[in-house]
């Protein structure tokens, strides 16, 4: 059982580049939220979704795009990088939206020059 | 603005010795406080939690004390090993799941 999984687990960008950060997970969670860590900020949430078909804004969206098409899947896009978003993305996932326990992927370490 | 105010940032601890990690928050819709724990590398993962119709809540050697008229909240970590070194992270769970920024712990052998 591979729980949340993210790929790539690095990457390096130049400004003005576009990507995609891929998150999966394998427990058939319908609740799916991006979040990047900063130094002392603890986690922001992006995006989030509710269930396949259904996304919502959350603490930081600008210049990020997600979709949900499949229950598994949650991919973040970046669409024009900026070095604002050097980060650590984690996506996560829990059964359902409210007071569950949500699990972590172990992060993508993005950098932009 | 955080919406839960976390402190320490760091603090180190000798083997053995306890660990207080303190957090505050404002919106009194939170209904749901749990703690995670962050080893390098690593996801946050779930610690401990608290629903505000209890005061305290142990599991093993971590207890969460919560002040609902106060609105604070707070991890004990007795004991503190070397294993218990990393970064915990308290949240608070209205209708999105708020995080405090992190305190650093150090236990140091």
């Amino acid at each position: 059982n591979a729980g949340v999984t993210q790929t790539p687990k690095f990457q390096v960008l130049k400004t003005g580049q576009s990507m995609t950060l891929q998150c999966a997970q394998d427990m058939n969670h319908e609740y799916m939220s991006w979040y990047r860590q900063d130094p002392g900020m603890g986690l922001r949430l992006i995006h989030y979704s509710v269930g396949a078909g259904i996304t919502d804004q959350g603490e930081v969206p600008n210049g990020y795009n997600v979709s949900r098409s499949t229950t598994e899947d949650f991919p973040l896009r970046l669409l024009s990088a900026a070095p604002s978003q050097t980060s650590v993305y984690f996506c996560a996932s829990s059964a359902v939206f409210g007071n569950q326990p949500q699990h972590f992927g172990d992060g993508t370490r993005l950098s932009i020059l | 603005q955080q919406q839960v105010k976390q402190s320490p940032q760091s603090l180190i601890v000798q083997k053995g010795g306890i660990s207080i990690i303190n957090c505050a928050y404002e919106n009194t819709a939170f209904d749901y406080f749990p703690w995670y724990q962050q080893f390098p590398g690593k996801g946050p993962a779930l610690l401990i939690a608290i629903r505000p119709d209890v005061s305290e809540k142990k599991e093993g050697r971590f207890t969460i004390s919560f002040n609902k008229s106060a609105k604070q909240f707070s991890l004990h970590i007795m004991d503190s090993q070397p294993g218990d070194s990393a970064t915990y992270f308290c949240a608070a769970n209205g209708y999105k799941l708020s995080f405090g920024a992190g305190t650093t712990v150090t236990v140091r052998a």
